[in-house]
C-alpha cells in the first residue's frame, strides 16, 4: 500500500471549515484514499473514501487532485466534538490488503 | 444499541499469563478485524477473518490466535504475555464486499507488568 504523508497537528476555530491535507504521491493505480479519524479513548471512525473523484457525504468532503498524489478532507464546519486524530490511508480494495494507521493529524478545534 | 463491542475494557495481567479479549459484533457483517495500537499510536492490523477463515495474519506471533465461534464473534487470545504485548487492541467488524468502512470496537487497555 502507497505511504501517506500528513502534518503532525493543526488548529481550526469552531464553525469554521478545516481542510486537512495528505500527500500519496506513490498511489497506485487501484489504491482508494480512506480517511478515519480517532476521537481521545475511542476507536477508529470511517469518514470517506475515493478513488478519483471528489466525494461528499454527511460527515465531510473529499478532494483529490487530478493526479490523484494528494487529496484533502474538508470538515465544513468543524465543532469542538471534531477535535480528533484524522488519518489518511491509501490501499487497494482487493483481497488481501493491508491496513496500517500511520502517525495521522491531530486537529485541535478551539472555541 | 453498540455495534460492535469488546470487554474487557481494561486489563492488567502479569508476564507469562494467558488471556482472552472479546469482540461481538450485531451489524451482520461477515469480516471482522483485529489491530493493535502501540504506544506510539500506530495501528496495525493483526487479524482479519471471513466466514471463520482467517484471510490476513500480519507477522503477529503465534502466541496470539483469533478464534471465531460465529460470524458475530472474533476473541482474541494471547498466550505467554510479554512486556512488549502491552497496547491497545481494537476489534473492527465490516462487510467483505465493503471492507474499507470499518466499524471499530472502544477498544481493550492491555497493560502486562
Amino acid at each position: 500500500d502507497a505511504k501517506t504523508t500528513q502534518p503532525t497537528s493543526m488548529d481550526c476555530a469552531e464553525g469554521r471549515a478545516a481542510n486537512l491535507p495528505c500527500n500519496h504521491s506513490t498511489i497506485s493505480g487501484n489504491e482508494y484514499v480512506y480517511w478515519y479519524r480517532q476521537i481521545h479513548s475511542q476507536g477508529p471512525q470511517y469518514i470517506i473514501h475515493g478513488l478519483k473523484n471528489n466525494e461528499t457525504n454527511e460527515m465531510a468532503s473529499l478532494i483529490i487532485t487530478e493526479d490523484r498524489k494528494s487529496s484533502t478532507l474538508i470538515l465544513p464546519h468543524a465543532t469542538l466534538r471534531d477535535t480528533a486524530v484524522y488519518y489518511c490511508i491509501v490501499r487497494g480494495n482487493t483481497g488481501g490488503f493491508k491496513t496500517i494507521f500511520g502517525a495521522g493529524t491531530r486537529l485541535f478545534v478551539k472555541a | 444499541d453498540t455495534a460492535v463491542s469488546q470487554t474487557p475494557k481494561y486489563l492488567v495481567t502479569q508476564m507469562g499469563n494467558d488471556k482472552s479479549i472479546k469482540c461481538e459484533q450485531n451489524l451482520g457483517h461477515d469480516t471482522m478485524y483485529w489491530y493493535k495500537q502501540d504506544s506510539k499510536k500506530f495501528l496495525k492490523i493483526m487479524f482479519s477473518y471471513n466466514n471463520k477463515e482467517l484471510i490476513i495474519n500480519e507477522t503477529v506471533p503465534n502466541r496470539f490466535s483469533p478464534k471465531s465461534p460465529d460470524k458475530a464473534h472474533l476473541n482474541l487470545h494471547i498466550n505467554s504475555l510479554e512486556l512488549g504485548d502491552s497496547a491497545v487492541y481494537f476489534c473492527a467488524s465490516s462487510q467483505e464486499s465493503r471492507r474499507e468502512t470499518q466499524y471499530f470496537g472502544p477498544g481493550t487497555r492491555l497493560l502486562v507488568l
